[in-house]
């Protein structure tokens, strides 16, 4: 079975412009979240979905980050404008039945603002 | 809102040697998950722990959840080169309430 699926696995981006990452969870999985990596800050929740349905955005650092999940099988992750400090590894995961059950990674997204 | 925190942060060992990594919460779980994350790589699931006390196998790597639900550890037994990575765990709390990782323990290992 496909695990999940990010895109794209690398972008080098100039400052100011925007980003967008891209996931697709595992099929029947109702959960989806989004991670950020960094060596400062380590592994950090953005934002997760529950059927769709954002539930905790408390992550998300500021205006310039959103993410949307217009269906079951896709999600977006915007960064507008980007900055040299959102260099990061961007993870998306999902989990079947709930956020507190098992989460699988997708390979993540290795951003570099310049 | 519920904390997991993990010791040590970084866990230098030559080959053979065994290795632990501690992880404590906040709050009492309903369940303790460990994950290894291979440099450049993705979090992977190792393992749930839902019972106080309980105490799981793998090969070499030995996983405790604390009789409170507070706590939980991971002992690697001779370590090898495979082991490389940093080893995450994540705590539930109340029923329905999504995963809280530790910040991570990057074990390197020694030849």
């Amino acid at each position: 079975d496909a695990g999940v699926i990010q895109s794209p696995r690398h972008e080098v981006t100039e400052m100011g412009q925007e980003v967008t990452l891209r996931c697709k969870p595992i099929s029947g999985h109702n959960s989806l979240f989004w991670y950020r990596q960094t060596m400062m800050r380590g592994l950090e929740l953005l934002i997760y979905f529950n059927n769709n349905v954002p539930i905790d955005d408390s992550g998300m650092p500021e205006d310039r980050f959103s993410a949307k999940m217009p269906n079951a099988s896709f999600s977006t992750l915007k960064i507008q404008p980007s900055e040299p400090r959102d260099s990061a590894v961007y993870f998306c995961a999902s989990s079947f039945g709930g956020a507190g059950n098992t989460i699988y990674f997708g390979e993540g997204s290795w951003l570099t603002v310049v | 809102g519920q904390q997991v925190m993990q010791i040590p942060q970084y866990q230098h060992v030559q080959e053979g040697e065994d290795f632990t990594t501690y992880c404590n919460s906040s709050t009492t779980l309903s369940n303790i998950q460990w994950y290894k994350q291979r440099p450049g790589g993705h979090p992977v699931f190792l393992i749930q722990l839902v019972k106080s006390g309980e105490v799981k196998k793998q090969k070499r790597l030995t996983f405790q959840f604390g009789e409170a639900k507070k706590n939980s550890s991971l002992h690697i037994t001779a370590t090898q080169t495979t082991d490389v990575g940093t080893y995450f765990c994540a705590g539930r709390g109340t029923s329905g309430s999504r995963l809280t990782f530790g910040e991570g323990t990057q074990l390197t290992v020694n030849p």
